[in-house]
């Protein structure tokens, strides 16, 4: 039961690349999320997916793109990186359904934009 | 050992004493609040989640303590070991329209002194 997976685990890209994250989970989750973590900011949320065919701007949407691919996947693009926008991102996925609020993680990528 | 919130990031705690992790929330509407734990290198992993209307709930070695009037959350860890060291988020939520909004602290760092 692999829960969350997310690729790549470390980038760096140069400012001006463009790349997408990618996320997938194998929970039959109907939510999905992507946050950013920054020193001493803790987790904030970029876009989210409240069940297949939607997505919703969070905290910090800009210059992020997200696609709900299918139940399974949610990716996350960024056009034109910015040194702004080295971080470590996670995608989340929950039941979406009821009171549970457990989110599951992935693993986390490493960003750098140089 | 106790750490006051936000403003005190580290907690150093010997093996084998308790810990109590705070955290100082801000919506008084949340519905949910929720404790994670990140270990380095890894994503956030759910812990413990309580909701408004209670005002303590326990799991295994772990105990978290709602104060609505004060708007103040904490996490009491058990015996801590020497794998209870990591980063401790809290999280409070908020359910509107189907859509549950989760809001995270910037962590608290536990570390177990053997």
């Amino acid at each position: 039961n692999a829960g969350v997976t997310q690729t790549p685990k470390f980038q760096v890209l140069k400012t001006g690349q463009s790349m997408t994250l990618q996320c997938a989970q194998d929970m039959n989750h109907n939510s999905m999320y992507w946050y950013r973590q920054d020193p001493g900011m803790g987790l904030r949320l970029i876009y989210y997916s409240a069940s297949e065919g939607t997505t919703d701007k969070g905290e910090v949407p800009n210059g992020y793109n997200v696609s709900r691919l299918n139940k399974r996947e949610f990716s996350l693009r960024l056009e034109s990186a910015a040194p702004s926008q080295t971080s470590v991102y996670f995608c989340a996925s929950r039941t979406g359904t009821g009171g549970n609020t457990e989110a599951f993680f992935g693993q986390g990528t490493r960003l750098t934009v140089v | 050992g106790e750490s006051v919130g936000l403003h005190l990031p580290t907690l150093s705690v010997q093996e084998g004493d308790n810990s109590i992790i705070n955290c100082a929330y801000s919506n008084s509407a949340s519905d949910y609040f929720i404790w994670y734990k990140q270990e380095s290198g890894k994503g956030p992993q759910f812990i413990i989640d309580i909701r408004s209307n209670m005002d303590k709930r326990q799991g295994q070695r772990v105990t978290v303590l709602l104060n609505k009037t004060v708007k103040h959350l904490s996490l009491q860890i058990a015996a801590t070991q020497p794998g209870d060291s990591a980063v401790y988020f809290c999280a409070e939520t908020l359910t509107s329209g189907g859509y549950q909004k989760v809001t995270f602290g910037i962590g608290t760092k536990l570390q177990v002194i053997p």
